[in-house]
């Protein structure tokens, strides 16, 4: 079974450029996260998704920053403009929320995205 | 307040030695998940284990084992007879019902297995 799928893998862009960030989840699963992480700060919950609705969208930083979720296959995240303080990984992960709602997320490759 | 805590940041073994990884946790739940995940050079973070509060048997999945105990709010991850493939960036995580779906994560141990 296929995991969790990122596009791009990597990404260089300038400031001031728009970046988009893919996720396509494990088929099946109903939430979706997405996150940062710097040496810095470490893993942030950036936005979660249950059944393609934004839950919690407090861990975006700024309103540069904007995530969709049209349908249950498909979300992006979107840096508008981007800054070189952007620079990190971001992942995606997925996870099926049935009978137990906390189940595991399974993770994304990630796009490690460099705003010059 | 929902906290994780590997006080570890980094941690260096001679091959085939054990290894014991730390995890703290706070939690003002009663029912609550923890969980803990590998981070390998290549990047990607790879699930190892999800534990719920309930369940405090150990748990053994090869050269892994879990050891949970609530008394002290600690799940700590122990690898027997390292191997250099383990060396990684591992996190632990807590999630439960003040946290929604949402994973508390550590801020992770570096482990380095030296041949």
């Amino acid at each position: 079974d296929a995991g969790v799928i990122q596009s791009p893998r990597h990404e260089v862009t300038e400031m001031g450029q728009e970046v988009t960030l893919r996720c396509k989840p494990i088929s099946g699963h109903n939430s979706l996260f997405w996150y940062r992480q710097t040496m810095m700060r470490g893993l942030e919950l950036l936005i979660y998704f249950n059944n393609n609705v934004p839950i919690d969208d407090s861990g975006m930083p700024e309103d540069r920053f904007s995530a969709k979720m049209p349908n249950a296959s498909f979300s992006t995240l979107k840096i508008q403009p981007s800054e070189p303080r952007d620079s990190a990984v971001y992942f995606c992960a997925s996870s099926y929320m049935g009978g137990s709602p906390y189940s595991e997320q399974f993770f994304g490759p990630g796009t490690r995205l460099t705003v010059l | 307040a929902q906290k994780v805590t590997q006080a570890q940041t980094e941690i260096s073994v001679v091959e085939k030695e054990d290894v014991t990884l730390d995890c703290v946790y706070e939690t003002r739940d009663t029912t609550y998940y923890l969980f803990w995940y590998k981070q390998p050079p290549s990047g990607e973070l790879v699930f190892l284990i999800r534990r719920n509060s309930f369940d405090e048997q150990n748990e053994i999945s090869g050269r892994y084992s879990w050891n949970f105990q609530k008394s002290t709010s600690s799940f700590n991850f122990t690898i027997t007879a390292s191997q250099v493939v383990d060396s990684a960036v591992y996190f632990c995580a807590l999630s439960g019902p003040t946290t929604g779906n949402q994973f508390y994560f550590g801020t992770g141990t570096s482990l380095t297995v030296i041949p």
